[in-house]
């Protein structure tokens, strides 16, 4: 199947602990993103990257680092994890910016 | 500033007309979208307009936009209960980024 996927679907675990989540787009699309929901639903975008180069970082605590090996992957880490952090992460991926596909989404439940 | 405004919640029946509106403040925005999030599950992109249209129109889809009011609305005719979710809109002010409206949760009662 052509889509955005990511991995894990589901991440618990504890204050103070450092965990990754990994997105890949089979789209052959040029931009990648990272969204984050909170429990409101509020969607925000956290990150974004043209062919491997940061675009947009939205003012986001360093402790979350983007990590885009290829154009096909956009990976977030996120270093000392708080309670606050507690919250969906979704990547998206755009071939010109215009139209965006969402992956289904990491929900990260920091204990 | 980046604010994206709409209702809470909507309740219709089954076979009736939803109405979802939005109302956003970057009138540089070059297109508007409507995204449908179903529960646990990530978000569809249903429709989007360009800002120099006013109407565009999917099958059971309308979308309607007042650029002097900044106003879009999502029209779904016929509404079926597989389309209770949480509907997004957002704009797009010029950048890649998408600025999401707070989504309005559907609930469509038989």
């Amino acid at each position: 199947d052509t889509a955005v996927s990511q991995t894990p679907k589901y991440l618990v675990t504890q204050m103070g602990n450092d965990k990754s989540i990994k997105c890949e787009q089979n789209l052959g699309h040029d931009t990648m993103y990272w969204y984050k929901q909170d429990s409101k639903k509020f969607l925000k975008i956290m990150f974004s990257y043209n062919n491997k180069e940061l675009i947009i970082n939205e003012t986001v605590p360093n402790r979350f680092s983007p990590k885009s090996p290829d154009k096909a992957h956009l990976n977030l880490h996120i270093n000392s994890l708080e309670l606050g952090d507690s919250a969906v992460y979704f990547c998206a991926s755009s071939p010109q910016g215009v139209e965006q596909y969402f992956g289904p989404g990491t929900r990260l439940t920091v204990t | 500033g980046e604010d994206v405004e709409q209702s809470l919640f909507l309740s219709v029946r089954e076979g009736d007309s939803s109405v979802i509106n939005c109302t956003y403040t970057d009138s540089s925005s070059t297109y508007l979208y409507w995204y449908k999030q179903e529960p646990g599950a990530g978000l569809q992109l249903l429709t989007y307009i360009f800002s120099n249209m006013d109407m565009k129109q999917d099958q059971r889809l309308t979308v309607l936009l007042n650029k002097k009011d900044k106003h879009l609305s999502l029209r779904i005719a016929d509404t079926q209960t597989g389309d209770s979710a949480i509907y997004f809109c957002a704009e797009a002010p010029g950048t890649d980024k998408l600025i999401f409206g707070t989504g309005t949760r559907l609930q469509v009662f038989p």
